[in-house]
């Protein structure tokens, strides 16, 4: 069964820091790895896709790096900014394209 | 074009009613995705759809929960005898295929009272 854990479970740091999210799932058998943002009292916001081929996609400030092997992916935000604050999820799809979520990691970027 | 759209966005409803949520997905999109997301809890995959397949039933938490798709386009999921933990936001998302980007309606918020 697969299981997906983000880390850490929240964070806070100054405006302008570089900030790394962790995410780690269980079973390697992945068809793809999605992470999204997630504001307050809102749905979901699509922030970069990796296939279980890929090793990375970047968006703007964003570098998504995935390595099945360790079962392990890291969203990377750079220059962070009071925007950024949300709670970003990661999402794994594997097997029958179920795709299970993690908790979330609340991230709070401090003006 | 149009994002996933959901119906109604707010549904309060007493304990033992059957309540219908909708979903309509990116035109085009064959795979169709319901998630529940219930207070502090993190998302749970409930069914998933692909084209004229057979769904993937395996997340729904009761019989009392179904889902259907009419014409490989809308989506109903239907809870029958609401119960006080089915409180919780329903999210409904889309995909081009099996292993593309999923994209999130706003989701309904039912309040079982």
């Amino acid at each position: 069964k697969q299981e997906v854990t983000q880390i850490p479970a929240a964070l806070s740091v100054p405006e302008g820091e570089n900030l790394v999210l962790n995410c780690s799932f269980t079973d390697s058998a992945i068809y793809n790895l999605q992470w999204f943002r997630q504001d307050p009292g809102k749905g979901l916001t699509s922030l970069l896709l990796i296939q279980s081929s890929q090793r990375e996609q970047t968006s703007g400030r964003l570098n998504a790096s995935l390595d099945k092997s360790s079962g392990r992916s890291t969203l990377y935000i750079a220059a962070s900014q009071p925007g950024d604050s949300a709670t970003y999820l990661c999402a794994v799809r594997g097997g029958g394209f179920k795709t299970i979520f993690g908790a979330g990691t609340r991230l709070f970027v401090k003006a | 074009g149009a994002g996933v759209s959901q119906s109604p966005s707010n549904k309060v409803t007493e304990k033992g009613k059957d309540v219908e949520l909708r979903c309509d997905p990116i035109s085009g999109h064959t795979a169709l995705y319901w998630y529940r997301q219930s207070l502090g809890q993190g998302l749970e995959f409930l069914i998933y759809f692909q084209g004229n397949s057979a769904p993937d039933k395996s997340g729904l938490p009761s019989d009392r929960f179904s889902a259907e798709r009419t014409g490989g386009s809308v989506s109903t999921l239907t809870i029958q005898r609401t119960q006080q933990e089915d409180s919780a936001v329903y999210l409904c998302a889309s995909s081009f295929d099996p292993s593309g980007e999923q994209y999130f309606g706003p989701g309904t918020r039912l309040t079982v009272t």
